[in-house]
């Protein structure tokens, strides 16, 4: 099945520096990579997704790289904000296998991040 | 549209003891999912389905059985709960598509003492 390693479990950044969680996956077959983040109290919240037919992703301060040939994938956050500060996830979607069978998602471990004043 | 509500909250359990998490979503999707979250280990998936009357184990389904008689319910039981089952459960809910973005609930906090 399909593993998914995430670096670093913890990130401290000034505000107005820019962040970046990478990720790595083990199934080339795997082909969407959503970030979720999860503020404190709360459940995850889908922030953006890539599929693999793509390089990389924008939408505002936040952009997405897939790296097909390494199995990699990275969240890169700008001008990071103290609102920023959360939990991120990333995960990986192994494709249907047919029948009843549906797409799995398998998540990072997740990634404290925390954006100082 | 409330979206994904999971009941309850927060919950205690001695050994021993029984209990069922409800999930509920009001989205009309076809696919719910059960997960845990443990502190350093992400969220792991527990049982998921993939409609009404129909169920499958996930990754850490052992201890846990599920339930799916209505479509946006999805219940998780606990008949003999253990300490290692302390956790935050979070419910999740997706639309049959290509790429399916799950939809998650807040979270119950259980802890078994």
């Amino acid at each position: 099945g399909e593993n998914v390693e995430q670096h670093p479990s913890t990130l401290s950044v000034q505000e107005g520096d820019s962040a970046v969680i990478k990720c790595t996956y083990s199934d080339s077959a795997s082909n969407y990579f959503p970030w979720y983040k999860q503020e404190l109290g709360k459940g995850p919240q889908l922030i953006i997704d890539i599929r693999s037919n793509v390089g990389e992703k924008k939408d505002q301060r936040i952009a997405v790289t897939l790296n097909k040939t390494a199995k990699h994938f990275s969240l890169h956050i700008t001008e990071t904000q103290p609102e920023d500060s959360a939990v991120y996830f990333c995960a990986a979607l192994e494709p249907y296998a047919g029948g009843t069978s549906y797409g799995k998602l398998t998540f990072g471990q997740g990634t404290i991040l925390t954006v100082h004043p | 549209n409330a979206g994904v509500t999971q009941t309850p909250k927060f919950r205690v359990l001695k050994t021993g003891q029984s209990m069922t998490l409800l999930c509920a979503q009001d989205m009309n999707h076809e696919y719910m999912y059960w997960y845990r979250q443990d502190p350093g280990m992400g969220l792991r998936l527990i049982h998921y389905s993939v409609g009404e009357g129909t169920t499958a184990k996930g990754e850490v389904p052992d201890g846990y059985n599920v339930s799916r008689l209505k479509k946006q319910n999805f219940l998780l039981g606990l008949e003999s709960a253990a300490p290692s089952q302390t956790s935050v459960y979070f419910c999740a809910s997706s639309a049959v598509t290509s790429y399916n973005e799950q939809f998650f609930g807040p979270g119950t906090r259980l802890t078994v003492l």
